[in-house]
C-alpha cells in the first residue's frame, strides 16, 4: 500500500485566496483525521471522520475551515478565505479501527502571505 | 475526557547513553496508549502501542515503554541512543469519546542526541 497520500506537499498562496488540501487514506481504513501542526500550538486535531461521517469537528478553528469526505477514499480540507495565521503543516491520518494506530501522511506545508 | 502530559519539552543526551521520555495521562476509563516519532519534515510514525496485556511494550528501533496504571504513566525508554534517534516524540492516548474514539496527543518531546 502507498500509505496515506496528501496533495499538494507545499502550497503558497496569498491572503484571501481559497485553499484546498486533499487526502487519500489507506484503503480499508474507516477513520480519517485532519491535524494542524505549528511551533506555537503543536499538533492540533481539527476534525475526524468515521465511516465518512464527521464525528468531532470541535477543533476546526472557525467557519473559514471546512472538511468533507464524500467517499471512503477521499477527503478535503478547505480554507476560505485564507489568512497568514493559517500557515502551518496540515497532516491527514487514517486508522483501521478504534484501537489501531494512526497512519500519517507526509503533510502539506501551507504558507499564506 | 482524556489528557496527556509530556513532562519534558527537550531532552539532550549523548550518543550511547540511556534515555527516558516521560508521559503521564489522565482518564477515567480504559485507554489505548501510543508513542509516535516525527523526523524532520515528515509525518508521525508509530513507535509502539499498549492495548492490553503485558505492561512492558517493545517497539521499533530498540525503544520500549512501560504502562503503569497506578501512576498513570507510559514512559518511553531506550538503553543506548544513536544520533539517528534525534527527532520529536509524541505520547498519545486514545479512548472513548462522544460519538467515537479520539486520540489526544501530548505536546511532544524533542530528543537531541549529541556525539
Amino acid at each position: 500500500d502507498a500509505g496515506v497520500i496528501q496533495s499538494p506537499r507545499h502550497e503558497v498562496t496569498e491572503m484571501g485566496q481559497e485553499v484546498t488540501l486533499r487526502c487519500k487514506p489507506i484503503s480499508g481504513h474507516n477513520s480519517l483525521f485532519w491535524y494542524r501542526q505549528t511551533m506555537m500550538r503543536g499538533l492540533e486535531l481539527l476534525i475526524y471522520f468515521n465511516n465518512n461521517v464527521p464525528i468531532d469537528d470541535s477543533g476546526m478553528p472557525e467557519d473559514r475551515f471546512s472538511a468533507k469526505m464524500p467517499n471512503a477514499s477521499f477527503s478535503t480540507l478547505k480554507i476560505q478565505p485564507s489568512e497568514p495565521r493559517d500557515s502551518a503543516v496540515y497532516f491527514c491520518a487514517s486508522s483501521l479501527g478504534a484501537s489501531d494506530e494512526q497512519y500519517f501522511g507526509p503533510g502539506t506545508r501551507l504558507t499564506v502571505t | 475526557a482524556q489528557s496527556v502530559t509530556q513532562l519534558d519539552s527537550q531532552v539532550p543526551v549523548f550518543e550511547e547513553a540511556p534515555v527516558e521520555l516521560r508521559c503521564n495521562y489522565s482518564s477515567s476509563v480504559s485507554v489505548y496508549l501510543f508513542w509516535y516519532v516525527q523526523y524532520p519534515n515528515q509525518g508521525l510514525q508509530l513507535l509502539l502501542k499498549y492495548l492490553s496485556g503485558s505492561t512492558l511494550v517493545k517497539g521499533i528501533n530498540g525503544f520500549e515503554a512501560e504502562f503503569n496504571k497506578s501512576q498513570t504513566s507510559f514512559h518511553l525508554r531506550k538503553p543506548s541512543v544513536h544520533i539517528s534517534d534525534t527527532a520529536e516524540y509524541f505520547c498519545a492516548v486514545r479512548g472513548p469519546n462522544t460519538g467515537g474514539f479520539k486520540t489526544i496527543f501530548g505536546a511532544g518531546t524533542r530528543l537531541f542526541v549529541k556525539a
